[in-house]
């Protein structure tokens, strides 16, 4: 148990099904953040929030829709998705956006979400 | 921030100590050296990190050079639990968050 929490662990979609991931921080961390992570390719920053405020937006098209309702929770809506789409979806947190003085931002992350579109 | 190199992959044996080297040559002074690992299919876990000092703590050591151009990860005595796919990343403080994950180093522990 990382204290970062996905749901659910596997998904399976069609191309015109709506469907949300979710993630769940009990750390009190304030950042929270969505990665990708397809075969074979390095992980991809999505989106950072940052005290519930959308702070970064990695270029991610319209048919992934994050929301951050508060700093614990953090979703990631998919609608019409690509089969190209199809990857491990990871969730971060941590305390803040921003490092501390000795330089430390560390990042937990959940177990991931893996997503496969059919 | 700064580019990493990192050798594709190791192999280690089980009781032995894993040095996995890190090049970032242009990492800048206020950059810090991280490291995270990923085991298979699950989510990366922080190890350690450092800007020019040494530094250990329960997982690993973290050797950075004098002239900061390069850097190794210690795992004193590698189980096969620490086989997995470990980063090394140079990143400005001010936006530690932002980590840009390459390919990393895969580590294959064996008996």
């Amino acid at each position: 148990e990382t204290g970062v929490t996905q749901t659910p662990r596997h998904l399976v979609m069609g191309m015109t099904n709506k469907k949300s991931l979710k993630c769940e921080q009990h750390l009190g961390h304030n950042a929270m953040y969505w990665y990708k992570q397809s075969a074979k390719k390095p992980l991809e920053l999505m989106f950072v929030y940052n005290f519930k405020e959308q702070t970064e937006n990695n270029s991610v098209p319209s048919r992934f829709s994050p929301e951050c309702p508060n700093s614990s929770h953090l979703f990631l809506h998919l609608h019409t998705l690509q089969p190209e789409d199809s990857a491990l979806y990871l969730c971060a947190s941590s305390r803040d956006r921003l490092a501390d003085s000795s330089g430390a931002n560390v990042l937990t992350f959940g177990a991931g979400s893996r997503l496969t579109v059919l | 921030d700064a580019k990493t190199t990192q050798p594709p992959s190791m192999d280690c044996a089980e009781g032995r100590a894993a040095n996995l080297p890190c090049n970032h040559s242009t990492i800048s002074g206020n950059e810090y050296v991280y490291w995270y690992r990923q085991i298979h299919s699950q989510g990366p876990q922080y190890i350690i990190h450092g800007l020019k000092n040494n530094e250990t703590n329960e997982m690993a050591s973290l050797i950075i050079t004098e002239d900061r151009k390069s850097s190794t990860l210690i795992l004193p005595h590698a189980t096969l639990r620490d086989t997995a796919v470990y980063y090394c990343i140079a990143v400005w403080a001010g936006t530690a968050s932002k980590l840009t994950f390459g390919t990393g180093t895969r580590l294959q522990v064996t008996l």
